[in-house]
């Protein structure tokens, strides 16, 4: 059982747009910035956004991010058969002591 | 450009010990945590834990028990010991680097190396 929540799964056609929330508690993205990373089949996880709302260098502005309260949430516009793979959002936990992620949104481009 | 590699057995045995090293490459291990994440097999990511080039370490609290951590900023790399392995620790684990302050994320990582327990 993860920290954060997040919906298993996630779909679009190409083109369309899509949003994974995460949602947590007041110890962790009430408080903490919360990141979002891309997972692909077969290659490492790739960060997507940090600080809430900052993408790095080379992340297309197709991806983008907000935060409310205890809820935070990632928003891919213009669906790419690319964009097909896992998305995790993550922050750090005051109570735990420790970064936590969520459990992971299954992303499919129809 | 910063590069980070994993390196270690990919089968061990149940109740063994796990080493695994990740090599930093392109830059300095300051001043960021250099942390390890894993992902068991049809699960999720989950961070298993960080070290300062300080030496100051953050555990997961699950694993905290069975965990040693450690770094070495002349050899560039850092490492990570898991005792008390079970089949339950099989799965891909990835060396990271976490940025403090205003990015407070995984910048980087690792391509990640398979580790299967067995028995």
């Amino acid at each position: 059982q993860s920290v954060l929540t997040q919906p298993p799964s996630a779909s679009g056609t190409p083109g369309q747009s899509v949003t994974i929330s995460c949602s947590g508690s007041s110890s962790n993205v009430g408080s903490s910035s919360v990141s979002w990373y891309q997972h692909l089949p077969g290659t490492a996880p790739k960060l997507l956004i940090y600080w809430q709302n900052q993408r790095p260098s080379g992340v297309p502005d197709r991806f983008s991010a907000s935060k409310s309260g205890t809820s935070a949430s990632l928003a891919i516009s213009g669906l790419q058969s690319e964009d097909e793979g896992d998305y995790y959002c993550s922050t750090w936990d005051d109570s735990l002591r420790g970064r936590v992620f969520g459990g992971g949104t299954k992303l499919t481009v129809l | 450009q910063v590069q980070l590699q994993e390196s270690g057995p990919g089968l061990v045995k149940i109740s063994e010990t796990l080493s695994l090293i990740c090599t930093v490459s392109g830059g300095s291990m300051s001043p960021y945590y250099w942390t390890w994440i894993r992902q068991p097999a049809g699960k999720g990511l989950e961070w298993v834990g960080r070290i300062y080039p300080t030496g100051n370490t953050d555990y997961n609290p699950s694993l905290k028990s069975r965990i040693s951590m450690s770094l070495d900023s002349v050899k560039n790399h850092f490492s990570l010991q898991l005792k008390s392995l079970t089949a339950a620790d099989t799965g891909v684990y990835y060396c990271a680097r976490d940025v403090p302050g205003a990015i407070d994320a995984f910048d980087l990582w690792g391509q990640g190396t398979m580790v299967t327990v067995s028995p």
